[in-house]
């Protein structure tokens, strides 16, 4: 089955500085690469997701780069504010996909003031 | 703000105690999903209904019961579970086809 490898497990950056998660996958299949939010108390909320048939999705400060033949994806965030401190979660689906997502094992992001 | 509204938003039972916990979704979508989360980890997947019909179960204990009554709602029924059962358990729904998940903000769950 597939597997997700997410780093780092936990990055501090400093307000208006820029973060950046990477994560690789096994399964040269995968072809959707979501990413997901999860603050305390909340349940995971998609924030950008990108198909196997594009490099480079952007918005506004969030943006995702996928590189298919070395299997590994990354998520970019511009400018960061106190409120994009989270947990974020990459993932993969395989086809056919109905058993849901592969998940990374969480990166846990923290803005410095 | 989800479209996926899940209650109650924190409880706790015992371990002989019988609870259910409740998903409902206005999307449309007609795959809905239970998944169970334990603290500083990924989701982990335990039952798929499509079609309210149960499609995929992960070797989830039987003292978890996943009951779907129709397109819009998705209960999970709690009996005899025991303290390394208490988690955050997350409803998600996809559509319209199966890549983008859309999850609830959870029931977090304490097993005394």
């Amino acid at each position: 089955g597939e597997n997700v490898e997410q780093h780092p497990s936990t990055l501090s950056v400093q307000e208006g500085d820029s973060a950046v998660i990477k994560c690789t996958y096994s399964d040269s299949a995968s072809n959707y690469f979501p990413w997901y939010k999860q603050e305390l108390g909340k349940g995971p909320q998609l924030i950008i997701d990108i198909r196997s048939n594009v490099g480079e999705k952007k918005d506004q400060r969030i943006a995702v780069t996928l590189n298919k033949t070395a299997k590994h994806f990354s998520l970019h965030i511009t400018e960061t504010q106190p409120e994009d401190s989270a947990v974020y979660f990459c993932a993969a689906r395989t086809p056919p996909g109905a058993d849901g997502l592969t998940f990374g094992k969480g990166t846990h992001l923290i803005i410095q003031p | 703000d989800t479209e996926v509204t899940q209650t109650p938003k924190h409880l706790v039972m015992g371990m002989t105690n019988k609870k259910s916990l409740k998903c409902e979704q206005h999307m449309g979508h007609r795959a809905m999903y239970w998944y169970k989360q334990k603290a500083k980890k990924p989701p982990e997947l335990m039952f798929v209904y499509s079609y309210e019909k149960l499609s995929i179960n992960e070797s989830v204990p039987s003292r978890f019961s996943p009951e779907c009554p129709n397109s819009s709602l998705l209960n999970l029924h709690l009996h005899a579970l025991q303290p390394e059962d208490s988690a955050l358990y997350l409803c998600a729904t996809s559509g319209p086809g199966p890549e983008k998940l859309f999850f609830g903000s959870g029931t977090q769950l304490s097993v005394l």
